[in-house]
């Protein structure tokens, strides 16, 4: 059974950097089948992907968090981590990491929401 | 970047209905399209990819339709637990975007 669980603080202050980890179980990061990503929900509105790594270590990002964003793996841990630099209010959202299957994304942690506030 | 339309964006209707939800790409998508259910608190939940392939545990009142720029989910005869919010997703580039959402309430 497949299991993505997420960690990492939920109170950011502004203009830090977010940061989160996804542990997975049950599946690899190293596998060659599958994006593993990144989406946040801001609260009453719809999922926005943020990005994802594939096992060789490619990223792509939204285009409108690019200039802020990065995905890294440590393949050793079976993890994959965020980092959202230069956080402000508008990054209040719950986090879910999941796993894209190249045709749905078809597992997803449970979420965690990161208040970005002073 | 390739925007996702849903609508409605609120349905109401019970138990026993049939209900379509319609989902409109700003480009062609070819059938890069999945769909989603979503309740209060929870992840989404896959059910339906390449536009109408149904996913593995999904029950068969579930099917999408549509290629293109345009797509429907329909459920054949709602259930208490469809009551919730229903995203589509399209995959045909590198990026991924989701609808704004079709919340199906009770009416």
């Amino acid at each position: 059974q497949v299991q993505l669980q997420e960690s990492g603080p939920g109170l950011v202050k502004p203009s830090e950097t977010l940061s989160l980890t996804c542990r997975v179980s049950g599946a690899s990061v190293s596998s060659g089948n599958y994006y593993w990503s990144w989406i946040r929900q801001p609260p009453g509105e719809r999922p926005e992907w943020i990005g994802y790594i594939f096992y060789t270590g490619s990223t792509n990002y939204n285009p409108s968090l690019e200039s802020r964003v990065s995905i890294s793996a440590d393949k050793s841990k079976n993890q994959f981590s965020l980092r959202v630099r230069s956080v402000t209010a508008t990054d209040t959202a719950v986090y879910f990491c999941a796993r894209d299957a190249l045709d749905g994304i078809d597992y997803w942690g449970q979420g965690t929401l990161v208040t970005v506030s002073s | 970047d390739i925007q996702m339309t849903q609508s409605p964006s609120t349905l109401s209707a019970s138990v026993g209905d049939r209900v379509t939800i319609t989902c409109r790409a700003s480009q062609n998508i070819n059938i890069w399209l999945a769909w989603y259910q979503q309740k209060p608190g929870k992840a989404p939940n896959l059910l339906i990819y390449k536009a109408s392939t149904l996913e593995s545990g999904v029950p068969s009142r579930f099917s999408g339709s549509g290629s293109g720029t345009e797509f429907t989910l329909t459920i054949s005869s709602l259930q208490p637990g469809d009551f919730a919010t229903y995203y589509c997703q399209q995959y045909n580039t590198y990026s991924r975007t989701f609808g704004q959402g079709t919340k199906v309430e009770i009416k």
